[in-house]
């Protein structure tokens, strides 16, 4: 079993919906990290959390530590949303990642 | 502005030659990373290095080699001992203290032929 578990692996939206994916882990950690990868394969970070909620824009990403759970909602969804979304635990001086999540958004 | 540059983006190689990937730095981070991206996985620690002249195995470290003579520079050696080489490779650099988030490059895509 991965340390990193993402769900839903897919997910195909219509522009304007409200988007879920979620992320558990089953190790100790110090953060956890949102990350985008756009096609062209760069990688970017949206969030790190510890605890708590944090929100940027249409994004808002959420952690429970208690059951070792996130969250990153995207409200009001467009195209330019389309990406993989991946689910980054640190602990120690290492990062583990989920498998990530494929979002395309259809206009 | 600060980042991370690989080069190059795309990188074509025949069987049983060596290839090196390049990964430099301009944001002054102790820490290095070498990941291994392929579909349906998770990024997989190839190598990493939190101080110049010092670096460590990760999870996949077999058929790679890497050198950290710079605190800017971590290339990164593919070998012909690596069994299945063609991959999505990602650098990443970060402070080695305090809870501070990766930077990532912008990746290389190795096909051998």
């Amino acid at each position: 079993k991965n340390e990193v578990e993402q769900s839903p692996q897919n997910l195909t939206a219509q522009e304007g919906e409200f988007i879920t994916i979620n992320c558990s882990y089953s190790v100790g950690i110090s953060a956890l990290h949102w990350l985008q990868q756009h096609p062209g394969g760069g990688i970017v970070s949206l969030f790190m959390l510890s605890s708590g909620k944090k929100k940027h824009g249409r994004l808002i990403a959420t952690i429970n530590i208690q059951e070792k759970h996130s969250s990153l909602h995207i409200t009001a969804s467009h195209p330019r949303d389309s990406a993989v979304y991946i689910c980054a635990v640190t602990s120690s001086n290492d990062m583990r990642f989920g498998a990530g999540t494929r979002l395309t958004v259809k206009p | 502005d600060g980042g991370i540059t690989q080069s190059p983006k795309y990188l074509f190689r025949k069987e049983g030659q060596n290839v090196t990937l390049s990964c430099e730095q301009n944001l002054n981070h102790d820490a290095m990373y070498w990941y291994r991206q392929d579909p349906g996985q998770g990024l997989r620690l190839i190598y990493y290095s939190q101080i110049v002249n010092d670096f460590q195995k990760g999870d996949i470290a077999e058929g790679y080699s890497v050198s950290r003579e710079k605190k800017e520079s971590f290339p990164l050696t593919v070998t012909s001992a690596q069994k299945n080489p063609t991959a999505f490779y990602l650098c990443a650099s970060s402070h080695t203290t305090g809870n501070y988030g990766y930077t990532f490059g912008s990746g290389t895509r190795l096909t051998v032929v």
